[in-house]
C-alpha cells in the first residue's frame, strides 16, 4: 500500500471547520483513501472513504484532488470530543483482504 | 446496530500465566482481524481470519499466541506463558468482506506484570 504524510499536529477551535491534510503522492489507481481517528484509549473509529469523487456522510467530508495524489478530511463543525488522532490510510480494495497500517496521523485538539 | 464488542477491557496477568482475550465481530461480518497497539506505537498486525480458518497467522510474534474464531463468529486470542513485552492494547477488527472497511472494537488493555 502507498504511503501518507500527515502534519503531526493541528489545532482548531471549537465550533470552527477542522481541515487535516493528507499526502499519497504513489497511490495506484486501484487504491482507495481511508481516514480512521482513534480518540485516547479507544480503538480506532472509521470515518471516512474515497476513490475519487469527494465523498460526505454524517461525521465528515472527504476531498480528493483530480490527480489523487493529496486529500483533506474536513471535520465542519468540530467540537471538543473532535480531539483525536487523525490517521489517512490508502489501501486496495479489490485483490483481497488488506490489513491496515497506520501511520503517526495527526493529532488534532480542539479548543473551547 | 451493536459494534465489534471485546472482553474484558482490561486484564492485568502475572508474568507466566496464560491469558485470553474475547472478540464478538459484527454480526454477519465475515473477515476477523486481531491487530496490537503498544504504548505509542502503530498497530501491528496479528492474525485475519475468514469465516472460520485464518489463511494468515504471519504476524504472531512467537508460538506463544494462538486464535480461533468458531462459528463463523466469536473469535478467542490466547497468549499462554505471558512475558512483559506482550502488554499493550489488543484489537480486533471485523468487515463483511475481506476487501471492505473494517471496524475496531474498544480494544482489551492488557497489562504483563
Amino acid at each position: 500500500d502507498a504511503k501518507t504524510t500527515q502534519p503531526p499536529s493541528m489545532d482548531c477551535a471549537e465550533g470552527r471547520a477542522a481541515n487535516l491534510p493528507c499526502n499519497h503522492s504513489t497511490i495506484s489507481g486501484n487504491e482507495y483513501v481511508y481516514w480512521y481517528r482513534q480518540i485516547h484509549s479507544q480503538g480506532p473509529q472509521y470515518i471516512i472513504h474515497g476513490l475519487k469523487n469527494n465523498e460526505t456522510n454524517e461525521m465528515a467530508s472527504l476531498i480528493i484532488t483530480e490527480d489523487r495524489k493529496s486529500s483533506t478530511l474536513i471535520l465542519p463543525h468540530a467540537t471538543l470530543r473532535d480531539t483525536a488522532v487523525y490517521y489517512c490510510i490508502v489501501r486496495v480494495r479489490n485483490s483481497g483482504y488488506s490489513t491496515l497500517t497506520f501511520g503517526k496521523g495527526t493529532m488534532l485538539l480542539v479548543s473551547p | 446496530g451493536a459494534g465489534v464488542s471485546q472482553s474484558p477491557s482490561n486484564k492485568v496477568t502475572e508474568k507466566g500465566k496464560d491469558v485470553e482475550l474475547r472478540c464478538d465481530p459484527i454480526s454477519g461480518h465475515t473477515a476477523l482481524y486481531w491487530y496490537r497497539q503498544s504504548l505509542g506505537q502503530g498497530l501491528e498486525f496479528l492474525i485475519y481470519f475468514q469465516g472460520n480458518s485464518a489463511p494468515d497467522k504471519s504476524g504472531l510474534p512467537s508460538d506463544r499466541f494462538s486464535a480461533e474464531r468458531t462459528g463463523g463468529s466469536v473469535s478467542t486470542l490466547t497468549i499462554q506463558r505471558t512475558q512483559q513485552e506482550d502488554s499493550a492494547v489488543y484489537l480486533c477488527a471485523s468487515s463483511l468482506a475481506a476487501t471492505d472497511t473494517q471496524y475496531f472494537g474498544p480494544g482489551t488493555r492488557l497489562t504483563v506484570l
